[in-house]
C-alpha cells in the first residue's frame, strides 16, 4: 500500500492567516481525499482531489475557504484560508480505492491550532 | 456528514476482556472498513469486509456485517493496553466517487 508524507505535523497560526498543508505519496494515485477532524469528533470529508480537474467539495465546504491543488499524481495541497479559531482541527489526507483489499492509507495528520 | 453511528461512544474494559463495538450505516455499500486512531494521529486500516461477506477474522479481530440491518460489529478478543485507541467504521459510497464516509467512532480504554 502507498506511503504518505504529510507536512506540517502541527502548527499554531494567527486568525486571518492561511496555512497550506502538503501531502506527498510514494506512488501515483488517481484520487486523493482531504478530511477534517474537529476535537473529539470523527472524520469529515472536505473534498476529493483528482489530478487535472477541479476538486469536488462536500456539502458545507467551499473552494474559497479550502482551495486544493493537485498538480500531479503524487502530490496535493490543502490551504485553510482566512483562519478562525473554529478551524482548529486535525487535517488528514488519504489515498485509496474501494476495489482494494488493503483499505485506504492516511497521512499522519496536521494538528492546526488557530489563536 | 457522518454515514452512521457507532456505539458505544466510549468503552472501558480490563486487559484480557473482549471489546465489542457496533456500527450502523445508512446507504448501500460495496464494503465496510474499520480503522484505529491513536491519540488523534493518522488512521491505521484494520480490516475490510465486502458487502457479500458476513464475517471476517484477522488475528484477534472479528468483524461481522449484516447488510439487511445496515450494521457491523468489531470484536477485539483478549484485549491489551496497547489496544487503547479510537475505532472508526467507514463505508464507501456505492457510486464511482470512491470516497469513504466515517462513523462517529468508539473510544476504547483498556485498563492494565
Amino acid at each position: 500500500s502507498a506511503v504518505i508524507s504529510q507536512k506540517p505535523s502541527r502548527d499554531i497560526c494567527q486568525r486571518g492567516t492561511s496555512l497550506t498543508i502538503q501531502c506527498q505519496v510514494d506512488s501515483q494515485v488517481t484520487m486523493m481525499f482531504w478530511y477534517r477532524q474537529q476535537p473529539g469528533q470523527s472524520l469529515t470529508l472536505i473534498a476529493t482531489a483528482n489530478q487535472g480537474s477541479e476538486a469536488t467539495y462536500e456539502s458545507g465546504f467551499v473552494i474559497d475557504k479550502f482551495p486544493i491543488s493537485r498538480p500531479n499524481l503524487t502530490f496535493s495541497t490543502l490551504t485553510v484560508s482566512n483562519m478562525s479559531p473554529e478551524d482548529s482541527s486535525i487535517y488528514l489526507c488519504s489515498v485509496g480505492d474501494t476495489l482494494s483489499l488493503h483499505g485506504y492509507t492516511f497521512g499522519s495528520g496536521t494538528r492546526l491550532t488557530v489563536v | 456528514s457522518q454515514q452512521g453511528e457507532e456505539d458505544p461512544q466510549a468503552l472501558s474494559i480490563q486487559e484480557g476482556e473482549n471489546a465489542t463495538m457496533n456500527c450502523s450505516y445508512k446507504t448501500s455499500i460495496n464494503n465496510l472498513q474499520w480503522y484505529r486512531q491513536n491519540s488523534g494521529r493518522g488512521l491505521v486500516h484494520l480490516i475490510l469486509i465486502r458487502s457479500n461477506e458476513r464475517e471476517k477474522h484477522s488475528g484477534r479481530l472479528r468483524v461481522t456485517l449484516d447488510t439487511s440491518k445496515k450494521s457491523s460489529s468489531l470484536l477485539i478478543t483478549a484485549s491489551r493496553a496497547a489496544d487503547t485507541a479510537s475505532y472508526f467504521c467507514a463505508t464507501d459510497a456505492r457510486d464511482s466517487s470512491y470516497k469513504l464516509i466515517f462513523g462517529s467512532g468508539t473510544r476504547l480504554l483498556v485498563r492494565p
